[in-house]
């Protein structure tokens, strides 16, 4: 069975820095590009950033790219999503998501974790 | 970038049946769409994927009384013998290479 399990979540300050962490069991973690997603208070799903399973290749949504680092540890079979700069704007649920993939290529989100609270105020 | 457009609230009575509508833009209505249902206090949970000719292919667990159909740039989840555990928000999501998209949700209300 698939768990994705994110970590990390917290109350910063705006401009602090914050790392997210999500523990991926049940695949062959190197098999997906994975996800994060985020939910902001009242609001709906936005998407964060992707990176692929193949060749680490990164994506990030226009609101965080320059801020936000995704990466992963195949042999911990975690994701990672570092977070710069932080703004209020920020504020939301963190989740972890995994794409389905084929032997070609990826799409939709097919799994989720629980997610993590991040919280940015001063 | 497609923009998918979903009305912001439906409802329906228990029992009874309900078809939630998710819109591509204009110049994007080939595109598959996946829906997610997200209950209270839960993580998102994947229903199916609709592509543009109706075929749908269903999570694990998914029950029989969800379906997905097409029609143009319209995708739809119906949901029938509507059950109290329904009661969530719907999103529809699309993706390209380097980004995806998410509908604003459906509230759905089961009366």
């Amino acid at each position: 069975e698939v768990h994705l399990l994110e970590s990390g979540g917290g109350l910063v300050q705006p401009g602090e820095s914050l790392r997210l962490s999500c523990a991926a069991s049940g695949f062959t973690f190197t098999n997906f590009a994975m996800s994060w997603v985020r939910q902001a208070p009242g609001k709906g799903l936005e998407w964060v950033s992707d990176i692929s399973g193949s060749d680490d290749t990164t994506y990030y949504a226009d609101s965080v790219r320059g801020r936000f680092t995704v990466s992963r540890d195949a042999p911990k079979q975690t994701l990672y999503l570092q977070m710069n700069s932080l703004r209020a704007g920020d504020t939301a649920l963190y989740y972890c998501a995994r794409r389905y993939c084929n032997s070609v290529k990826c799409y939709f989100f097919d799994s989720w974790g629980q997610g993590t609270l991040v919280t940015v105020s001063s | 970038q497609p923009v998918l457009t979903q009305s912001p609230s439906a409802s329906a009575s228990l029992g009874a049946s309900v078809k939630l509508t998710c819109t591509l833009s204009s110049g994007h209505t080939s595109y598959s769409i996946a829906w997610h249902q997200h209950q209270p206090e839960k993580g998102p949970r994947y229903l199916m994927n609709v592509d543009s000719g109706g075929s749908q292919n269903k999570g694990d667990g998914i029950p029989d009384r969800f379906s997905g159909s097409s029609s143009g740039a319209e995708r739809y989840l119906t949901i029938s013998s509507l059950q109290s555990e329904d009661e969530a928000d719907y999103y529809c999501q699309t993706w390209g290479t380097g980004f995806h998209v998410f509908g604003g949700g459906t509230k759905l209300t089961v009366l």
